[in-house]
């Protein structure tokens, strides 16, 4: 298993700034992966954050709006870029477990745009 | 393109049994992961299904037929907390978790 501490939990932010939010495991893995989660809505992955090398974004999203940092296999920062009230959702960091076994998830951050 | 179906929302009496419905068409299969989610909180894991067949885990089951594409979640013995959005995920061939839009379930007393 894994534990993942994120933070902030939540946050309310003017438009035009950003927002970094950061995820520490207590274990090394190679892979970490950030999704969206808008009201009501189900997860969307943003992207997979590779250690010593750039992101992988998923279709809709990308490094300018989004930037991702890995500096080491236990840490990973999402940062919300000049944001927007339609950037307002939950934003949540994953890791594996590996084959056969479930995915462990952040405590999210809840993010409010005005 | 892949996808996964689950009715969006679903009501049951505290007591009863309600079973959660899933079908998927995805590209290869590793597993099928079913996750509970209160409102503003992280998901949860319930319980994993990579063979065909029932896993149970105290209150909850879960059913796979690969064959079919298909899944369910029972719920049995409902508790007023078993309100929630149950979430069903897919592991495709590349081993990237595909999500379902998640099911909201009301329980009412």
């Amino acid at each position: 298993s894994a534990v993942i501490s994120q933070k902030p939990s939540r946050d309310i932010c003017q438009r035009g700034t950003s927002l970094t939010i950061q995820c520490q495991v207590d274990s090394q893995v190679t892979m970490m992966f950030w999704y969206r989660q808008q009201p009501g809505q189900s997860l969307t992955l943003i992207a997979t954050a590779n250690q010593g090398s750039e992101a992988t974004y998923e279709s809709g999203f990308v490094i300018d709006k989004f930037p991702i940092s890995r500096p080491n296999l236990t840490f990973s920062t999402l940062t919300v870029s000049n944001m927007s009230p339609e950037d307002s959702s939950i934003y949540l960091c994953s890791v594996d477990g590996g084959e056969g076994t479930e995915a462990f998830f952040g405590q999210g951050t809840r993010l409010t745009v005005v | 393109g892949q996808n996964i179906d689950q009715p969006t929302e679903m009501t049951a009496t505290e007591g009863a049994i309600v079973q959660i419905n899933c079908t998927y068409q995805t590209s290869g299969f590793n597993g099928l992961f079913w996750y509970q989610q209160h409102a503003g909180e992280a998901p949860t894991f319930l319980s994993y299904n990579v063979l065909d067949g029932l896993e149970e885990k105290g209150r909850f089951s879960s059913f796979l037929s690969r064959s079919k594409g298909y899944s369910y979640l029972l719920l049995k013995e409902l508790q007023m907390k078993d309100s929630a959005s149950y979430l069903c995920a897919v592991k495709d061939s590349n081993y990237q978790l595909i999500w379902g839009a998640g099911t909201k379930l009301i329980i009412k007393p």
